[in-house]
């Protein structure tokens, strides 16, 4: 069955950088986008960005372009979604999930990413 | 970017009704949207893809209808487990990307 395996919680200081990975089986991994969607704690879903892992080719949210970037390493079947210069308000649990033509059928298990000084 | 708001922001149901959220879109989808249930302390699930069809595994209580800026998620006959947060997203076009909406929290009466 399809899994995607992320990496444990972080905490971080302002002004630090972060990566997060997430490890898929289950299916050919370069077949599928990976996305990922951050979720500060109470609130709603935010989508960050998409990672074509057959082309490496990626697309982000406005609003975190020049602050995030979505890598792979297909021979490990494992995506990377690193923030840089994190604030308080990037305090979220931060998912990847595959995605179809923009569905996002499975998701991961989340990873906590705290920014506290 | 297109702007997707959800209503009502809470639900207040029993088991056994039949609840419809809904979900408007600032702009015409046409046929890319989809809706998503999340428990607490667990990733979203999706429910349904291109408006109206049910990903692998999702029960025929649930069911998407709709077009253009407004849709629609039923659930007839509100199962205990359906209790959860219900979030619709879109995936119109690249650029600018995906939205979801705010979600509606269908909680127990």
């Amino acid at each position: 069955q399809v899994q995607l395996v992320q990496s444990g919680a972080e905490v971080k200081k302002p002004g630090a950088s972060v990566k997060v990975s997430c490890k898929a089986s289950g299916y050919t991994f370069t077949s599928y986008d990976i996305n990922w969607v951050r979720q500060a704690t109470g609130q709603g879903l935010e989508w960050m960005g998409w990672m074509n892992p057959n082309s490496g080719n990626t697309g982000y949210a406005q609003k975190f372009q020049g602050r995030v970037t979505m890598t792979r390493n297909t021979s490990i079947t494992t995506a990377y979604m690193e923030l840089i210069n994190l604030r308080s308000e990037d305090t979220a649990v931060y998912y990847c999930a595959r995605g179809g033509i923009g569905e996002l059928w499975d998701w991961g298990q989340g990873t906590l990413v705290a920014v506290s000084s | 970017e297109i702007v997707m708001t959800q209503s009502p922001a809470t639900l207040s149901v029993s088991p056994g009704d039949r609840v419809t959220l809904s979900c408007r879109a600032s702009q015409s989808l046409t046929s890319n949207l989809a809706w998503y249930q999340q428990k607490p302390g667990q990733a979203p699930r999706l429910l349904i893809f291109g408006v109206s069809t049910r990903a692998t595994g999702i029960p025929a209580r649930f069911s998407g209808s709709g077009s253009g800026t407004e849709f629609t998620l039923t659930i007839s006959g509100l199962q205990s487990e359906d209790f959860a947060v219900y979030y619709c997203q879109q995936y119109h076009n690249w650029p600018p990307g995906w939205t979801f909406g705010q979600g509606t929290k269908v909680e127990i009466k």
